[in-house]
């Protein structure tokens, strides 16, 4: 059982925008900045938003992070197939002294 | 462009000891405003995040993991290491090593390819 919680699955239609969804707690989300991963089949994550919203260099910017209260938000917009991934979640615990992930939300294009 | 290797074995048997080494090539270590980390994921299942070090050895750990591990760096051979000490079933998993910037708590932006470890008799 995660301590962040995300939808197993979402799926949209090639350039449609979705959102995947990470509920956590005042302990998490809403005292600490929200990460964001994508991982695809076999790979390591990859690095997509930090401290909420900005994007690391070469994230193009059809992600999109959100963060409200003790929950946030990953969209993608102009959805393409090889967005097909594992999205992951991340935020910092300050009752557990230590980052703490989502379980994963599968992407599905269809 | 930095690139991270994990190295170790593939294969463990339970109560033994685990050790994987990460290799850094395209930069140092040493001097480096970064944490060098270990993250794992079992089959199927989601990210992990076990401890990291700085270049001067400084360590953080998970706090439920935080007794079974032990992070440690090398400068001069530009690697960092992981070892757990009785291995059991439900350490089976694949271990990425990363780097994140010190300023980013969680911004782990490079990564190794990941090493799959089984520990099985």
């Amino acid at each position: 059982q995660s301590v962040l919680t995300q939808p197993p699955s979402v799926s949209g239609t090639p350039g449609q925008r979705v959102t995947i969804s990470c509920s956590g707690s005042t302990s998490n989300i809403g005292s600490n900045y929200v990460y964001w991963f994508q991982q695809l089949p076999g790979k390591a994550p990859k690095f997509l938003v930090y401290r909420n919203n900005p994007r690391p260099s070469g994230v193009p910017d059809r992600f999109s992070g959100s963060k409200s209260g003790t929950s946030a938000s990953l969209a993608i917009s102009g959805l393409r197939s090889e967005d097909e991934a594992n999205y992951y979640c991340a935020s910092w615990d300050d009752s557990l002294s230590g980052p703490v992930f989502g379980g994963g939300t599968k992407l599905t294009v269809l | 462009q930095l690139q991270l290797q994990e190295s170790g074995p593939g294969l463990v048997k339970p109560s033994e000891t685990l050790s994987l080494t990460c290799t850094v090539s395209g930069g140092y270590i040493s001097g480096s405003p970064s944490f060098w980390g270990w993250i794992r994921q079992p089959p199927g299942k989601g990210l992990e995040w076990i401890g990291s070090v700085y270049y001067t050895g400084t360590t953080q750990y998970s706090p439920s993991l935080k007794s079974r591990f032990i992070v440690s760096v090398d400068t001069s051979k530009n690697q960092f290491s992981l070892r757990l000490d009785s291995v059991a079933v439900a350490d089976t998993a694949v271990y990425y090593c990363a780097r994140r910037d010190q300023q980013l708590a969680l911004g782990w932006e490079d990564w190794g390819q990941g090493t799959l470890v089984t520990v099985s008799s």
